[in-house]
């Protein structure tokens, strides 16, 4: 199975401050990667797919990059609604499998 | 509206079976894959596997294979999943998720999840 992991767990950070997350795989995944938000009681929901794409709908604030198996999701100005938990999936092989998770709080 | 529906939060006792339901409506039911993804308390998501909404087929994580059956009735637009012998590890939130618009196994449209509380 491929493991994804995350980087950091959590992140506290203020409105405005652009916010990096991190996703490392186990095995070399190319580009079958997405990304999530996740907010408390809710499904996720979808943000970036093939590592880099945005999803329609989505603002552009959020930006996605890497291949292989370092990847990483940006916030370039954090904004209130955008206080949520992240997951990292990859969709290369079965199992499908997702990353422990992110939770971004206000500082 | 494009929206999979599911059914409401479960109690059962270790040992039992349970039965969820995940209506899709505002698209072609048979043209799309239905997953099952889970995420017990405070914990990560886990792919459970996923049935061919036109023909059936299924794939299933080796994880629940043997205790985790997915079925669909195309007239309703359904998709179920049942899973058997509950342990208190099962306790969870089960999502049923479809690549509607997707290209490949990523996930754009998910229903709200049903809560399964396994407790004796």
């Amino acid at each position: 199975d491929i493991q994804l992991t995350q980087s950091p767990s959590f992140l506290s950070a203020s409105v405005g401050d652009r916010v990096t997350i991190t996703c490392r795989a186990s095995q070399g995944i190319s580009s079958y990667l997405a990304w999530y938000q996740q907010k408390p009681g809710k499904a996720p929901k979808l943000l970036i797919y093939f590592a880099s794409t945005l999803q329609s709908g989505v603002p552009s604030r959020f930006s996605g990059s890497g291949s292989g198996t370092e990847f990483s999701l940006t916030i370039s100005s954090l904004q209130p609604e955008d206080f949520a938990a992240y997951y990292c999936q990859q969709f290369n092989s079965y199992p499908l499998t997702f990353g422990p998770g992110t939770k971004v709080d206000i500082k | 509206q494009v929206q999979l529906v599911q059914s409401g939060a479960e109690v059962k006792k270790p040992g039992a079976s349970v039965k969820v339901s995940c209506k899709a409506s505002g698209y072609t039911f048979t043209d799309y894959a239905m997953h099952w993804v889970r995420q017990a308390p405070g914990q990560r998501l886990e792919w459970m596997g996923w049935i061919n909404a036109g023909n059936g087929n299924t794939k299933y994580s080796q994880k629940f294979q043997g205790r985790v059956t997915f079925t669909r009735d195309t007239s309703a637009s359904t998709a179920y999943m049942e899973l058997t012998s509950l342990s208190s590890e099962d306790t969870a939130v089960y999502y049923c998720a479809s690549p509607v618009a997707a290209t490949s196994w990523y996930f754009d449209l998910w229903g709200r999840g049903t809560l399964v509380t396994v407790s004796s």
